[in-house]
């Protein structure tokens, strides 16, 4: 079973940054992009941004582009999202998601990580 | 205000079938394939559907998904208790270059 796992998410005030980082296992992470996704308290999903599998394309939504960085390293297998210059209304959760490859679409999520943008 | 749009709730009786639906455009469902997401309250997202119609592994036939034109449908038969969730559509828009998805429909099984 495709499995992804986030970590990173915590407290920061506006104006602050965090990184948030996300693990896989049971399917190769070098042929996959990938996209983060986040969930508001009580709303629906929203998407922030993706990444193709070898970096060489990234794409973000324009409430984050240019506050938020997606990158990969292919060696450690890992995705983050790097957020500066966090706002009260970032506060969610993020979901670490597998890109289908044959339609960008997401497929597989992680089980989410709590950001709280608070003063 | 979601790109895609879905009705926010509906609501059916243990047994009985429902349709949802989700609405788009050329950019996105029209000239793309549709996925569905499962969210139980309290939990990730969960892949349904897939390409429109196909499922994952390990989901039941009673859930099957159809798209037409500009629109997409999720089938739910044999309503359980435990169907019960928010259930979400979702794309790439081709042309925005951006992930989509709809608000979600809110499912209640009476």
């Amino acid at each position: 079973q495709v499995q992804l796992v986030e970590s990173g998410g915590g407290v920061a005030r506006p104006g602050g940054s965090l990184r948030l980082s996300c693990s896989v296992s049971r399917f190769s992470f070098s042929a996959y992009g990938f996209h983060w996704v986040r969930q508001a308290p009580g709303k629906g999903l929203d998407w922030v941004a993706l990444i193709w599998y070898d970096g060489s394309k990234k794409y973000y939504s324009d409430s984050v582009e240019g506050r938020f960085n997606i990158s990969r390293d292919n060696s450690k297998e890992t995705l983050y999202l790097e957020m500066n210059t966090l706002r009260v209304e970032d506060t969610a959760i993020y979901y670490c998601a597998r890109r289908d490859p044959y339609s960008g679409a997401v497929d597989y999520w992680g089980q989410g990580t709590l950001v709280t943008v608070s003063s | 205000q979601s790109v895609l749009t879905q009705p926010p709730s509906v609501s059916a009786a243990p047994g009985q079938k429902v349709t949802l639906s989700c609405s788009g455009t050329t950019s996105n469902i029209g000239n793309n394939r549709v996925f569905w997401y499962q969210q139980v309250s309290g939990k990730a997202p969960k892949l349904l559907i897939f390409d429109n119609d196909k499922r994952p592994s390990g989901i039941p036939d009673r859930f099957s998904g159809s798209k037409s034109g500009t629109s997409a449908t999720l089938d739910i038969t044999g309503l359980r208790t435990g169907d019960e969730a928010d259930y979400y559509c979702g794309t790439w828009d081709i042309s925005l270059n951006i992930g989509v998805f709809g608000g979600g429909t809110k499912l209640t099984v009476l």
